[in-house]
C-alpha cells in the first residue's frame, strides 16, 4: 500500500531537548516536503527536497533542519525546540500530480 | 515567497452551491489542488487539475481554472452539512515546490 508514514504522531517535550520527526515513503518519490499547520495560518512550508542530497528552505525554516540521505526518508530535526514550534506537522511526497500526505505529527513544546 | 490567497470564511445554507475561490502566484504552476480538512483530521485530497485544463468535474465538485487571472475555484453543488470543513488551495510552482493557501472555512447551515 502506497503511504507516507510519520513518527511520532504525538509528542510532548520540553524546551531545548533535541527531537526528530521521521517521515518515510514507499513510492520511490523524488519530492518530499515538510509543513507546519497553525490556526489561521494554513500550511506553511518548512523545507522541501527535490531529490536525494538536495534540500531547500521553505517559508519558515528557522529552528529546523532536514536531511535527505536516501530517497525514502526525510527526517525533520529540531535541535533545540522552543514553545513557538508547538504545531501540527505534515510530511508529503509527490510524483507528478500524485500527492501523498502523512497523517500528521502533533508536537507540543513546554 | 508570495502567498496563495483565499478568503478565510464562507457560509452557505444546506442545499445551496458553495464556491470557494483561490488566487495563485505562479503562471507556470503545473498542478493545482483542493484539499479538505475536517476538525482534528488530516488532509483529504478532493481533486486536482492540470494546468492545461480549464475545468474538471467530479460528481458534486467542479473546478474552474483561469490561467490568465491565475484564479482557481471549487464549486460544491447541493452543499451538505458534512461538507463543513476547511478547504485549502495549493499550487505546484515551476521549480516543483508545493505551496498552500491559508484555507477557507466553509460553514453549512441547516
Amino acid at each position: 500500500e502506497a503511504q507516507v508514514t510519520q513518527n511520532p504522531r504525538y509528542l510532548i517535550t520540553v524546551t531545548g531537548k533535541k527531537l526528530t520527526v521521521t517521515c518515510s515513503q514507499n513510492m520511490n518519490h523524488e519530492y518530499m516536503s515538510w509543513y507546519r499547520q497553525d490556526p489561521g495560518l494554513g500550511l506553511r512550508q518548512i523545507y522541501y527536497s527535490m531529490n536525494v542530497e538536495v534540500t531547500d528552505k521553505g517559508d519558515v525554516p528557522e529552528g529546523y533542519k532536514v536531511s535527505r540521505k536516501e530517497k525514502r526518508n526525510f527526517p525533520l530535526i529540531l535541535e533545540s525546540p522552543s514553545p513557538n514550534q508547538t504545531s501540527l506537522y505534515f510530511c508529503a511526497s509527490r510524483l507528478g500530480g500524485e500527492l501523498f500526505f502523512g497523517e500528521g505529527s502533533r508536537l507540543t513544546v513546554l | 515567497g508570495e502567498d496563495v490567497e483565499q478568503s478565510l470564511f464562507l457560509s452557505v445554507r444546506e442545499g445551496d452551491s458553495s464556491v470557494i475561490n483561490c488566487t495563485y502566484t505562479d503562471s507556470s504552476s503545473t498542478y493545482l489542488y483542493w484539499y479538505k480538512q475536517e476538525p482534528g483530521a488530516g488532509l483529504q485530497l478532493l481533486t486536482y487539475i492540470f494546468s492545461n485544463m480549464d475545468m474538471k468535474q467530479d460528481q458534486r465538485l467542479t473546478v474552474l481554472l483561469n490561467k490568465k487571472d491565475k484564479h482557481l475555484s471549487l464549486r460544491i453543488a447541493d452543499t451538505q452539512t458534512g461538507d463543513s470543513a476547511i478547504y485549502f488551495c495549493a499550487e505546484i510552482r515551476s521549480q516543483g515546490n508545493l505551496i498552500f493557501g491559508k484555507g477557507t472555512k466553509l460553514s453549512v447551515k441547516p
